[in-house]
């Protein structure tokens, strides 16, 4: 149980363009689901909260004009990159937990190379 | 703020020894702690959760330990595997309350020799 699934896995994309990438919770509801970014050697990085059928939570220094949260349903969420560069380039990680528990589950990550 | 500190270097053990990894926060006294195994190119899998009042907790071959005074928690391995080799992150929940969050150290990475 608890399957988080992150689509699409990798992307390539030119500078300037947007890029949409989906966290769904499988087999569970996800009252809250989070964004994180991690660059190589590092750690994850948070940048967002979402709650279902509310706005996003942004964390201090990350621009949610560029950084769009959707989360539509109690399974899916999703993070646009608008008008992406060059150091968006990272790897994108989405976790959804339930409203009963306090460890996260992780998607599998997308990686995201902007050219 | 709060600081999570875990060791950068690897730690390169034997397979069948028993690894430790440790965690130390600063600055705030956590709810509960947790432990995460992340392999490389993949999103981290929850291992532990271990409670302010719990002193230690178990499973399978996974213990952990956390000590509120000293403000560490120590993550032990035992008759470790090469299966293992992971890094391995500690979380602690965001100080200010109802949106768990999680702030997570830089991890430790584990290299099991066979």
């Amino acid at each position: 149980g608890a399957v988080v699934s992150q689509h699409p896995s990798r992307v390539i994309c030119k500078s300037g363009t947007s890029v949409k990438i989906e966290c769904r919770s499988l087999d569970f509801q996800a009252t809250t689901m989070f964004w994180y970014r991690q660059f190589p050697k590092q750690s994850l990085m948070l940048m967002a909260t979402s709650n279902e059928g509310s706005k996003a939570t942004y964390e201090q220094g990350v621009e949610k004009d560029k950084f769009l949260i959707n989360h539509a349903s109690l399974t899916l969420s999703t993070l646009t990159v608008t008008s992406a560069h060059p150091e968006d380039s990272s790897f994108y990680i989405c976790s959804a937990r339930t409203s009963h528990s306090y460890e996260q589950y992780f998607g599998p990550g997308t990686r995201l190379t902007v050219t | 703020s709060q600081k999570i500190e875990q060791n950068s270097e690897a730690l390169n053990i034997q397979e069948g020894k028993t690894a430790t990894l440790t965690c130390n926060y600063t600055n705030y006294s956590p709810a509960y702690l947790q432990w995460y195994r992340q392999d490389p190119g993949r999103g981290p899998v929850f291992l532990l959760l271990i409670r302010e009042n719990e002193k230690e907790k178990r499973k399978e071959r996974l213990k952990v330990t956390f000590d509120t005074t000293l403000k560490q928690s120590l993550f032990h391995i035992t008759a470790s595997q090469p299966a293992d080799s992971a890094t391995y992150l500690c979380a602690l929940e965001a100080p200010g309350g109802s949106s768990y969050k999680l702030i997570f150290g830089s991890g430790t990475r584990l290299l099991v020799r066979p």
